[in-house]
């Protein structure tokens, strides 16, 4: 079965500094992965979406970066602010459907 | 615009009983997705449905139901709850949940189960 997998363990960054969270994935590698933000009692938050033959995406202080021979995506927070504190979700696409299937998400925790 | 709205926010239910969530999706989407969400889990597929037909069923038990309105809000619907259906469950929309799309959800139904 195609998996992706992401760290469970809750991410400590002094604020400033870069924080990266990784996103890893089994199997085939999907068409694309994308990025959302969760805060507590709420809905994911759309952030950023890397296609297969993107290597890197940036958004402001947001950039997505994409290995297919890693197989894993990595989600990196410049100049990280406490604001950005929240649990951060990849998701991968299944290639027939466009289904996402999803990873658990990691917490990120900025310190002031 | 109006983001995607569930509702209740929050439900306490019995063993045994049925419960029906509610979905508004953004206006103009007509793909509705379900979710079901527990901590430490990622966010488990339950279905989705674009112009009130199912297009995807996800690997979750008949007692989880869903249908879509010519409005595109949908409902979903456990019977027979147990306790391990108390779970975040999230509602998300997109134009018609075709590749590339993003999805926008709602802030869910908390559902516990006793």
């Amino acid at each position: 079965s195609q998996k992706i997998e992401q760290n469970s363990e809750a991410l400590n960054i002094q604020e400033g500094k870069t924080a990266t969270l990784t996103c890893n994935y089994t199997n085939y590698s999907p068409a694309y992965l994308q990025w959302y933000r969760q805060d507590p009692g709420r809905g994911p938050v759309f952030l950023l979406l890397i296609r297969e033959n993107e290597k890197e995406k940036r958004k402001e202080r947001l950039k997505v970066t994409f290995d297919t021979t890693l197989k894993q995506s990595l989600f990196h927070i410049t100049a990280s602010q406490p604001a950005d504190s929240a649990t951060y979700l990849c998701a991968r696409c299944l290639d027939s459907n466009y289904q996402l299937i999803w990873g658990a998400g990691t917490k990120l925790i900025i310190k002031p | 615009k109006a983001g995607v709205t569930q509702t209740p926010r929050y439900l306490i239910k019995t063993r045994g009983q049925q419960v029906t969530l509610s979905c508004s999706p953004i206006s103009g989407h007509r793909s509705v997705s379900w979710y079901q969400q527990t901590p430490g889990q990622g966010l488990q597929f339950l279905f989705e449905y674009f112009s009130e037909t199912q297009r995807n069923k996800g690997n979750f038990p008949g007692r989880f139901s869903g249908r879509q309105f010519s409005n595109s809000r949908s409902e979903m619907n456990v019977s027979t709850l147990e306790l391990g259906d108390s779970a975040l469950y999230l509602c998300a929309s997109s134009l018609t949940n075709g590749q590339y799309e993003k999805l926008f959800f709602g802030s869910g139904t908390q559902l516990s189960v006793l």
